[in-house]
């Protein structure tokens, strides 16, 4: 069965350190993905997608993601958190089956420190 | 600016009540809309999905009777908690996606917080 995995519940970064969120996926074929990030009490924003080509994506307010296929993954990065960054961050994986549909992971909770 | 919005965005009732929630595509025409819950610190599970003119597509476990569907025109999905009770108390959220293809990424509501006493 397909299924998303984002092994981290929470994070805790600096302000201006490095961010990696981790993301797994479990597909017969390369799925289109995507990134998510959901405010307290908001709907979801797209950060970034992939659906084939150049392996590195770029997205929305800095952040970026790389598809490895042979490791079925697709982390989500950034050079420098700001305080304005924490939120929860869902990968997505889409699957075209009969019918699209979008399979959500569990997320990951952000947390920026001073 | 949003391209799905979401209606009301919290509404707090009785037990035994109905309750609307309406989900309207606003720069494009969505065949499909999508409707989600997410319990608190939770992901987001698929409910069912709004085919219009046709009958929605629910996901396993999901009461049809329960959770009403409706997709009556290009730009609008109603979902009715029919008979609500505490249990149904949650975060519902509706999405849309651009047509054109299948590679086209859903566009989300701001989410209904409903709170059933």
């Amino acid at each position: 069965a397909q299924s998303v995995t984002q092994p981290d519940i929470h994070i805790t970064v600096s302000e201006g350190a490095s961010l990696e969120l981790r993301c797994n996926y479990s597909y017969g074929a390369t799925p289109y993905l995507f990134w998510y990030v959901q405010s307290p009490g908001q709907g979801l924003q797209l950060l970034l997608k992939y659906f084939s080509g150049d392996t590195l994506v770029q997205g929305i307010k800095g952040f970026e993601a790389e598809f490895k296929r042979s490791q079925s993954s697709f982390n989500l990065r950034k050079p420098s958190v700001h305080w304005s960054d924490a939120a929860e961050y869902f990968c997505a994986v889409g699957l075209n089956t009969g019918g699209f549909k979008t399979i959500f992971g569990a997320g990951t909770r952000l947390f920026v420190k001073a | 600016g949003a391209v799905v919005s979401q209606h009301p965005s919290w509404v707090i009732c009785k037990s035994g009540t109905s309750v609307k929630i309406e989900c309207r595509s606003l720069d494009f025409q969505a065949t499909t809309m999508f409707w989600y819950r997410q319990f608190p610190k939770q992901s987001l599970m698929l409910m069912a999905t709004s085919n219009e003119g046709s009958k929605a597509t629910y996901e396993q476990g999901v009461e049809k009777d329960k959770f009403l569907i409706n997709h009556a025109s290009l730009t609008l999905s109603t979902l009715t908690v029919t008979s609500a009770h505490p249990e149904d108390s949650s975060f519902y959220i509706c999405s849309a996606r651009d047509p054109g293809g299948s590679d086209q990424p859903q566009h989300f509501g701001d989410g209904t917080r409903l709170s059933i006493l």
